[in-house]
């Protein structure tokens, strides 16, 4: 069965300093990995995905993501926060012939 | 586009009601999907839809049943409506459903049951 932990509820930081969201998995094959980010009252938006080669995958809004197959990783990262990122973010993974499965959530704050 | 649609935004129901919640999409997907969150509990899958009159069921559809009579639509109804169910809903749609493909969110029905 497929897994997703997102182990920091809450992630803090301030502005203009660079920021890490966590995700690990656990799956039976190889994984398609996903982050997408949900803004209050709205539905979620993709941010990035991997899916085979460059372990640094680039995506919107200047976020990026590092697969780790040995530690079965994919943490969201930006080299420097905003205000405006302050969000809910969601990892998922889906192996091929798979439906989706989302981690609980990662609620970030950049505090100004 | 309109990407995926849903109605209505928000609903209050009573114990028992029932309901059709409405998830549209224009950009020729074939899979779809609908589900729930609840805090703490990320998204749980309810129901899919990996083409027109092809269904399934995911993680938590008891209570819930869906139909996809056409490639754009695919509603999710409640049959009768209990506390439990109160939640945020999403309905997502997906190029197909094999590959490496991402979802496309609707905007969310906010359902209260009680």
């Amino acid at each position: 069965a497929q897994s997703v932990a997102q182990p920091e509820d809450q992630v803090n930081v301030a502005e203009g300093n660079p920021l890490t969201v966590k995700c690990t998995y656990s799956v039976s094959g190889n994984p398609y990995l996903f982050w997408y980010v949900q803004y209050p009252n709205r539905g979620l938006q993709f941010l990035l995905k991997y899916i085979t080669g460059d372990n640094l995958v680039k995506g919107s809004y200047g976020f990026e993501a590092e697969f780790n197959k040995s530690q079965t990783s994919f943490h969201l990262k930006k080299p420097s926060a905003l205000v405006s990122d302050s969000a809910l973010y969601f990892c998922a993974v889906r192996v091929y012939g798979q439906n989706f499965v989302f981690g609980p959530g990662t609620r970030l704050s950049v505090l100004p | 586009n309109a990407g995926v649609t849903q109605t209505p935004k928000f609903q209050v129901l009573k114990t028992g009601q029932s309901m059709t919640l409405q998830c549209a999409q224009d950009m020729n997907h074939e899979y779809m999907s609908w589900y729930r969150q609840d805090p703490g509990m990320g998204l749980r899958l309810i129901h899919y839809s990996v083409g027109a009159g092809i269904t399934d069921q995911g993680e938590v559809p008891n209570g819930y049943n869906v139909s996809r009579s056409t490639t754009e639509d695919f509603p999710l109804r409640l049959l009768s409506a209990a506390p439990s169910q109160t939640s945020v809903y999403f309905c997502a749609s997906s190029y197909a459903f094999a590959g490496s493909y991402e979802q496309y969110f609707g905007p969310g029905t906010r359902l209260t049951v009680t």
